[in-house]
């Protein structure tokens, strides 16, 4: 157990649809990723918060959005679903570390799935 | 264009014998490489991971070797369990304004047939 929770563990929805991925880190981490894992593909890199703010970007669509919130937990929110966007979707936390070499300890994912 | 490359998809290895995954890199401003391993319907688990600073880290059964000059980096799993059966990433980052993302190879599947 990493302690880092995602919910929900299954989503399926229908093309057009909004759904809301939670993110909650493990304790004392100040920094939230997102990642994407396509069939076939290696883990993408979405989006990164730091202690509220948004601190990179990779490949994340337009229709897609995250926060982080006061106490930590991080919201990934996907909009307008494609069948494409069907994947397993990873959150990640890290403790801070000035050198940057942070090892990232990563939840259980939210598959989804999008018919 | 992929900065980190696993080019075997899989692997077979007999139990108690070595397993060794590699990966390349092409970016030299990596200075940060870790090893991931994943089970089925689970999240990434952190293996052991390596500064640019470093050639070597062991961690028990596990070593991550680093060749900067060659941009190529190995886990050596010794001896190999069936338990070790998985899917193994090689992920690199480097440092730059605070952030820290990781970028991933596709992954080697590990077989370790008892």
């Amino acid at each position: 157990d990493s302690g880092v929770t995602q919910t929900p563990k299954h989503l399926i929805t229908a093309t057009g649809q909004r759904v809301t991925l939670r993110c909650s880190p493990r304790s004392g981490d100040l920094s939230v990723y997102w990642y994407q894992q396509s069939l076939d593909q290696g883990l993408q890199f979405l989006i990164q918060y730091y202690n509220g703010e948004e601190r990179a970007k990779g490949n994340i669509l337009e229709r897609f959005s995250a926060q982080q919130f006061p106490d930590l937990h991080s919201e990934l929110n996907l909009s307008s679903l494609e069948l494409g966007d069907s994947a397993l979707y990873f959150c990640a936390s890290s403790p801070f570390r000035r050198d940057g070499q942070e090892t990232q300890y990563f939840g259980p994912g939210t598959r989804l799935l999008v018919l | 264009d992929q900065q980190v490359k696993q080019n075997s998809p899989s692997l077979s290895v007999q139990e108690g014998r070595i397993s060794i995954l590699n990966c390349d890199y092409t970016n030299s401003m990596f200075d940060y490489f870790l090893w991931y391993k994943k089970y089925p319907a689970e999240g990434p688990t952190f293996l052991i991971s390596i500064s640019s600073i470093k050639d070597k880290n062991e961690d028990g059964r596990f070593t991550v070797f680093l060749n900067k000059s060659a941009k190529h980096l190995s886990l050596h799993i010794v001896p190999s369990q069936p338990g070790d059966s998985a899917v193994y990433f090689c992920a690199a980052s480097f440092f730059y304004s605070g952030n820290t993302p990781l970028v991933f190879g596709k992954g080697t599947r590990l077989s370790v047939i008892a």
